[in-house]
């Protein structure tokens, strides 16, 4: 099992706040990540899948960078709205196989207005 | 636009019982995934299947588990003699290939008394 560690556990930010949260993984083995967005009652959904060092992938105000060689992907939400509240999960795929998936324990993010 | 499903949303059973959980990936993903939450921890990757056999299962997936594509569109989890500790939300999830994005279904959640 990878061990993927996402941080902060959670977080509260003002409506218009610009924030960014982790995602950590071993760097050996890697296959690809997930970013995942997921709001209560809902199946996640699918944000940005990364495979290569220095990606950044970008939708709307939420963008996403990836470094292989540390082991680290970072989720950056400009201008955060309320509708934005939700938990943010990533998934690593790596280890023995690209198989393999892990997700980190998540980042809860409520924005106030 | 295409959509993961699952059937039951919602499945009560006695310890000890067999339950088969059924999800219909979209329709031209060749990879297909299913995950389980248990209140309150987070995402727990189970197993992976391709080509008609399992990719990678993850130590939770033991003996009790298996899975089959029975007939080209539905995807099944079967659990053999659950346990109290199966109570969970279980996720189906498919994608193109390998490291493409996962579409997940809206989950079913098992009930074990």
């Amino acid at each position: 099992i990878l061990n993927v560690e996402q941080s902060p556990q959670s977080l509260h930010v003002q409506e218009g706040d610009s924030t960014n949260f982790t995602c950590s993984f071993p760097s050996s083995n890697f296959y690809a990540l997930h970013w995942y967005r997921w709001e209560t009652a809902k199946s996640p959904e699918a944000l940005f899948v990364m495979t290569l060092n220095g990606d950044e992938k970008k939708k709307g105000r939420i963008s996403a960078t990836l470094n292989t060689k540390e082991g680290y992907s970072y989720l950056y939400i400009k201008g955060s709205q309320p509708e934005d509240s939700a938990t943010y999960l990533c998934e690593a795929a790596g280890g023995t196989s690209y198989g393999k998936l892990t997700f980190g324990q998540g980042t809860i993010l409520t924005v106030h207005p | 636009e295409p959509e993961v499903t699952q059937t039951p949303s919602h499945q009560v059973t006695q310890m000890g019982q067999e339950v088969i959980l059924r999800c219909v990936p979209i329709s031209n993903h060749l990879y297909f995934y299913w995950y389980r939450q248990i209140l309150g921890q987070k995402v727990e990757f189970l197993v992976s299947f391709y080509n008609n056999e399992i990719s990678e299962k993850s130590e939770i997936f033991d003996d009790q588990f298996s899975v089959e594509r029975p007939d080209g569109s539905n995807f099944t989890l079967k659990i053999r003699s659950t346990k109290l500790e199966d109570s969970a939300m279980y996720f189906c999830a498919s994608s193109s290939f390998a490291t493409d994005t996962q579409y997940f279904g809206p989950g079913t959640r098992l009930t074990v008394l």
